[in-house]
C-alpha cells in the first residue's frame, strides 16, 4: 500500500531534550515536506525537500532541523525542544512537478512540558 | 505571496441540513485549489480539487465546490450533512507550494 509513515504518532517530552520524528515514503516520491498544524493557523510547512541532499526552509523553520540522507526518509529533529513546538506534525510526500499530488502521513502529536 | 483565508473558525449545522464552508484565497496567477478534511484524530483526506475546466467540482463524500474567480474564491458545499461530516475541513492553494487555510471546524448536531 502507498504510504507516508510517521513514528511516533504520539509523544511527550521535556524542554531541551532533542527528539527525531521519522517520516518514510514508499512510493519513490522525490518532494517531501514536514507541516505543524496550529488550532486557527492551518497547516504551516517547516522544511521541504525537492529531492535528496536538497532541503530548504519552508515558513517556520525556527528550531528545527531536516535531513535527506535516502530518498524515502525524511526525518524531523528538534534539537531542543520548546513549548511552543507542542503542535500536530504531518509529514507528506509527492511526485516531482505535482506538489498537488500530496500524500499525507497520519500525523505526530508532539507535547513539549 | 499567496495565502487563503477561512473566514469561518466553527460552524455547527444539524443533521440533514446544509453546509457551507467559506474559503478565499490569494494568488496572482490561475490557482490549483483544494479542500482537504480532517476527522478527529486522523490525518488529511483530499476532498476534491480544482485545476482548470468546469468551475463546480465534485468530490467524495458528496461534497462539491464551486470556484469563482472574480471572488477569488472556493466554498465548500454539501447539500444535507451527515453526523459522520464532523471534522476540520481545509481549504488549501498551490501556487509555488501548497498553503493551507486556518480551518474550519464542524459539529454535527443530532
Amino acid at each position: 500500500e502507498a504510504q507516508v509513515t510517521q513514528n511516533p504518532r504520539y509523544l511527550i517530552t521535556v524542554t531541551g531534550k532533542k527528539l527525531t520524528v521519522t517520516c518514510s515514503q514508499n512510493m519513490n516520491h522525490e518532494y517531501m515536506s514536514w507541516y505543524r498544524q496550529d488550532p486557527g493557523l492551518g497547516l504551516r510547512q517547516i522544511y521541504y525537500s525537492m529531492n535528496v541532499e536538497v532541503t530548504d526552509k519552508g515558513d517556520v523553520p525556527e528550531g528545527y532541523k531536516v535531513s535527506r540522507k535516502e530518498k524515502r526518509n525524511f526525518p524531523l529533529i528538534l534539537e531542543s525542544p520548546s513549548p511552543n513546538q507542542t503542535s500536530l506534525y504531518f509529514c507528506a510526500s509527492s511526485p516531482p512537478g505535482t506538489v498537488h499530488r500530496y500524500t499525507f502521513g497520519s500525523g505526530t502529536r508532539l507535547t513539549v512540558v | 505571496a499567496q495565502s487563503v483565508t477561512q473566514p469561518d473558525i466553527h460552524i455547527t449545522v444539524s443533521e440533514g441540513a446544509s453546509l457551507e464552508l467559506r474559503c478565499n484565497y490569494s494568488y496572482g496567477a490561475t490557482p490549483y485549489l483544494f479542500w482537504y478534511v480532517q476527522s478527529p484524530g486522523q490525518g488529511l483526506q483530499l476532498l476534491l480539487k480544482y485545476f482548470s475546466g468546469d468551475t463546480l467540482v465534485q468530490g467524495i463524500k458528496g461534497f462539491e465546490a464551486e470556484f469563482k474567480r472574480s471572488q477569488s474564491s472556493f466554498n465548500l458545499r454539501k447539500p444535507s450533512v451527515h453526523w459522520s461530516d464532523a471534522a476540520e475541513y481545509f481549504c488549501a492553494v498551490v501556487g509555488n507550494k501548497l498553503t493551507f487555510g486556518g480551518g474550519t471546524r464542524v459539529l454535527v448536531k443530532p
